[in-house]
Order: C-alpha cells, then structure tokens, then sequence
C-alpha cells in the first residue's frame, strides 16, 4: 500500500531554516510527484507547491517564491522540503502528499511535521 | 481570506443528507476539476473526491461530488457519527503563476 512517512517535528528559531523529509513506499515514486500543504494553528490548508519526482520539475506558489525549495531523491524515494527565512506565522504542520500532476493536491498523504518557529 | 468560499459549519443528524457547497471563480472552479478532503484533528486529510466526482476506491458512496459552473458540491448521504469532520474543497487556479487553491473548510457536525 502506498506509505508516506515524514521526518519528526522540529522547532527553529526566527530567520533559520528547516527540511522536512518524506519518504514514500508502496508505489513507483518516480511516476508521481509530491506536493507539500501546510496548515497553522486553527486555520486552513494552504499548498506549498509540487514537484516532479521524475525530472524535478517545480510549482510554487507566488507566495513562496524565493524562501522554498523542494526536491527528490529517486535512490531513496525520498522528497524534501526546504523552507528559508522562517517566521513565527511558518508554525505549521507540514504534510507532503503524492499528486500525478501539478494541479492536484494530493491522493495519499503523510503523517504531517509540526515546525514551530519561536525565537 | 480564501479564494474558494465555504459555509463555515454545517450540521446534520444520523442518517440525513447534507450537502457542503464551494464556490469559486472561472479561474480555478469554473475551468479545473475540484477535489474534497475529509480533515480529523490530528489527522492527515484524507482524500474523498477527485476529478470533481470521482471517487477513490476505499471510499463509500455515501460521499458525491458534483460542479456546476463556478461552484461545487460535496453531498453526504446516510450521515454517521463518524463523519463529524473538517471538509475542505480545493481546485487549481490559472490566474497569476497558478496555484492550488483551497476552501476555509467546513465544520460538520453530527
């Protein structure tokens, strides 16, 4: 069956960075790609972006242009998310979640990773 | 704000029909497939709908989605305990650099 599992929660301070990890089994991660959705304390899903497991190939959002990174390893079937200049409102559970196409958020998910950001 | 608008809360008794409304512009509903997400706390979304009216094999067909123009509809028949939950509507949308975009959610309460 199709697993993600996510690397555990981490706390950062104001301006520092964090990577979360998601390593997917159960499919052949490089006919999918990976999109990554955030939700804050008492608010709603927002998406990150997505990335082709295959060729790379990124959609962020306007957002986030500059402060995300996301990216593969096809050796471990594992994708990363890498965001930059944290601030307190990046406190957020982080899911990754595996999406065919750009446009779609996601059809089997992780568990989540909590980033907390405080200095 | 979110760009796609649902009620904030709906409510039901066991066994009735209620229905969960999303509505957006031509943007994102009105030219995009729309996908519906069940959201327990503590809990990863699950997806229930693709493709605006397809369903993942898992879930039961008490759950439907439907679209129509610039908005869409998530109708849960048969309601049970268990589906006490956040829903959440999302679409991509084609304005600016393209985004999903995602509904505020709906509290459903049984």
């Amino acid at each position: 069956q199709v697993q993600l599992v996510q690397s555990g929660a981490e706390v950062k301070k104001p301006g520092a960075l964090v990577k979360v990890s998601c390593k997917a089994s159960g499919y052949t991660f490089t006919n999918y790609g990976i999109s990554w959705v955030r939700q804050a304390p008492g608010q709603g899903l927002e998406w990150m972006g997505w990335i082709n497991a295959y060729s790379g190939h990124t959609k962020y959002p306007q957002k986030l242009q500059g402060r995300v990174t996301m990216t593969t390893d096809s050796s471990t079937s594992t994708a990363y998310m890498e965001l930059r200049s944290l601030r307190s409102d990046d406190t957020a559970v982080y899911y990754c979640a595996r999406a065919e196409l750009y446009w779609e958020p996601g059809d089997s998910w992780g568990q989540g990773t909590l980033v907390t950001v405080s200095s | 704000q979110s760009v796609l608008t649902q009620p904030p809360s709906a409510s039901g008794t066991p066994g009735q029909r209620v229905t969960i409304s999303c509505s957006g512009s031509s943007s994102n509903i009105g030219s995009n497939y729309v996908y519906w997400y069940q959201k327990l706390p503590e809990t990863a979304p699950k997806l229930l709908i693709y493709k605006s009216n397809q369903r993942p094999s898992g879930v039961p067909d008490r759950f439907s989605g439907s679209k129509s123009g610039t908005s869409a509809s998530l109708a849960i028949s048969g309601l049970r305990s268990e589906d006490e939950a956040d829903y959440y509507c999302a679409a991509w949308d084609d304005s600016l650099s393209g985004d999903v975009v995602f509904g505020g959610g709906t509290k459903l309460t049984v």
